[in-house]
Order: C-alpha cells, then structure tokens, then sequence
C-alpha cells in the first residue's frame, strides 16, 4: 500500500489560512470515510484532529476544518496562530484490513 | 486520564527479535481496538498493525507481515508486539495508540527500536 501524497510543505502567516491536500486512490480515500488529521509537533506523539474526513474531537479549535472530494482530502487551518506549526498528516482506511499514512507536511507559520 | 505508556525497546542485531509492551490505563481496555504505529527517524508515519478488543481479528502492513505479531492481555491492559527477523529498515519509534471512529485517537509517547550491528 502505497503512502498518501501530501505536499512537503505548507506555510502562511498569522491569521491567514492554509490548506493541505492528501491524494489517494479508489481504493482508499476515493472509497472510505474514514480518513483522519494528525498534528505532529517536534518531539511529541501525533494529536487527532480530524475524523470521519470532517468531524473534530473535543478540544480541537473549529479553525481545524476538513473535507473530501473523490480521491483527495483536504485539511484547512484558518486564522493560523504561531502553535499551529507542526508536521500534519492524513490517514485513510485502505481496505482488506490496511490503513496508510499521508507523506506529511511542515506547516511553517511565517 | 488515558496513558499508553510503551516500553520494550532497545538496540538489537539485525536477524534479531524484541518484544514491545503498552500498557494502557484510564480506559477500558477490553472494549479497544488498538494498533502500532512506527516513524523512522526524521520520516513520516507508518501504520503497523492493529488488534481487535477480543484479540480474534489482527491486520498488519504488508512490510511485517510474518515477522511481527500483535497481541493484548486484557486481564493486563496491556498491549504486544514481537518483533522476529528484525531489519535496518525496522529502526523506528514504535507507537501505541486506541482506535476510536477509525482514527487514532490516544498515543503513547513511543518507544524506540534500533537495529544495528
């Protein structure tokens, strides 16, 4: 199972918004919803931030929001705060009993 | 509080074996999906292999499959993964983490796997 294709990196200033995509295939993203977010700071285990492609769990900001279109999921962070600077990656259910990851992308507030 | 706190990692040769632990509280265990997750230094995620509640239905990525085996105690609350045949490749911090709506949603703080000669 290949990983999911994510851009190596994002960036933007305080208060602007980013958006992150996460490409897959039919046979995951295109076929499930169950894909997820995970903010990845340095040093520190990954932080659920999005399910279900765009429901967030108690506690993450509704800046955080998330959707899919056909293969691809896209994360958007709005109204970005220096704390938002972290590695983020997707994830998707991929059939037969397998999960994959997204490749990841810095997010570099400026 | 939910703690995933895993332990069991360590230098080994490659062709070696190691077994991880996560021992898991705040939760009810028994009723839990859980699954291993792995980063190799400086790399992304990596999904390994997951385990249902009752330990009847495991599912791995195809680069362990037949080397690693998951497995849980739930009298315990903890979690398992033997490591057999181990790989340069293998070097990684091993995560724990709860399964919940198809996502991760509790991690541990890792444990790190080095396979080196």
């Amino acid at each position: 199972q290949s990983a999911l294709t994510q851009p190596p990196s994002a960036s933007g200033s305080p208060g602007q918004s980013v958006t992150i995509s996460c490409t897959g295939t039919s046979s995951d993203i295109g076929s499930y919803n169950y894909v997820s977010w995970y903010q990845q700071r340095p040093g520190k285990a990954p932080k659920l931030m999005i399910y279900e492609v765009n429901k967030r769990p108690s506690g993450v900001p509704d800046r955080f929001s998330a959707f899919k279109s056909g293969n691809t999921a896209s994360l958007t962070v709005s109204g970005l705060q220096a704390e938002d600077e972290a590695d983020y990656y997707c994830n998707s259910y991929a059939g037969r009993s397998n999960f994959v990851f997204g490749t990841g992308t810095k997010v570099t507030v400026l | 509080e939910v703690q995933l706190v895993e332990s069991g990692g360590g230098l080994v040769l490659p062709g070696g074996s190691l077994r991880l632990a996560c021992a898991a509280s705040g939760l009810n265990f028994s009723r839990d999906w859980m699954h291993w997750v792995r980063q190799a230094p400086g790399k992304g995620l990596l999904w390994v292999a997951r385990i249902s509640n009752d330990a009847t239905i495991t599912d791995y990525a195809d680069s362990v499959k037949g080397r690693f085996i998951i497995s849980r105690d739930n009298a315990k609350n903890t979690l398992y993964l033997q490591m057999n045949s181990l790989r340069a490749e293998d070097t990684a911090l091993f995560y724990c983490a709860r399964e919940n709506w198809g996502a991760n949603d509790y991690w541990g703080q890792g444990t790190l796997v080095t396979v080196s000669s």
